[in-house]
């Protein structure tokens, strides 16, 4: 099992351009959660995909939007990148139910890291 | 004031020492806890949930008093490969949905030999 994998690893742009994030969640989950994790930070949550739809967000700007797909892939795309845009993007599929808490446990992909020069 | 709080760090530990770590929560509505270890320019990986009655993994203790909106994690006879920055995360469930993650800065711990 692949697990969570996330593209492209690294990348670097400009100020102003547009970026697109892909993510493929683990076997057999159908949620993924987008974060944004700036340098010696928590990750920030920016939204949640479910049945192709937006189901929750986080306070981030209209220039964060995503898409998930029938496969329950998704995507992050930034337009009009800022310089505080850089960050290690987090993607997260819905695992196991903890037992206990009933709590659906993420698991998270290694990250794409963005740096807006 | 922030969401989750937790200790600013570092901490610096020798070998073998026990460490413990400290994190508030601001909203009562919080459902679930759990902490996260998060290696050196990796991803977080869930390292245990945290549950009201407490609960030990190994080496490892975590308490929860929802009371105060506390919670600690207690790493006794520290190893190397614990160095690493320990995550808070705390859920809040709207309407029976899991609702996201909320996520602490994060508490640094060093380990040295």
């Amino acid at each position: 099992d692949a697990g969570v994998t996330q593209s492209p690893t690294h990348l670097i742009k400009t100020r102003g351009q547009q970026v697109t994030l892909r993510c493929s969640p683990k076997s057999g989950h159908d949620t993924v959660s987008w974060y944004q994790q700036a340098l010696g930070q928590g990750p920030q949550f920016i939204f949640q995909y479910y049945e192709e739809e937006e189901r929750q967000r986080g306070n981030f700007p209209d220039r964060f939007s995503g898409h998930q797909f029938p496969n329950y892939s998704s995507e992050l795309n930034v337009n009009a990148l800022l310089l505080g845009d850089s960050a290690l993007y987090l993607c997260a599929s819905r695992g196991s139910r903890d037992s206990f808490s009933g709590a659906n446990v993420l698991t998270f992909g290694a990250g794409s890291r963005l740096t807006v020069l | 004031r922030k969401e989750v709080e937790q200790d600013p760090g570092p901490f610096n530990v020798p070998e073998g020492a026990t460490v413990a770590f400290n994190c508030t929560y601001s909203n009562s509505a919080s459902q679930s806890f759990f902490w996260y270890r998060q290696d050196c320019r990796k991803e977080p990986k869930l390292l245990m949930s945290v549950y009201s009655s407490g609960n030990e993994d190994g080496r490892f203790t975590a308490q929860l008093n929802r009371a105060s909106q506390y919670i600690s994690l207690l790493i006794r006879d520290s190893k190397l490969s614990d160095s690493a920055t320990y995550l808070c995360v705390v859920n809040i469930n709207y309407g029976g949905s899991q609702g996201n993650l909320i996520f602490g800065k994060g508490t640094k711990l060093s380990v040295k030999p």
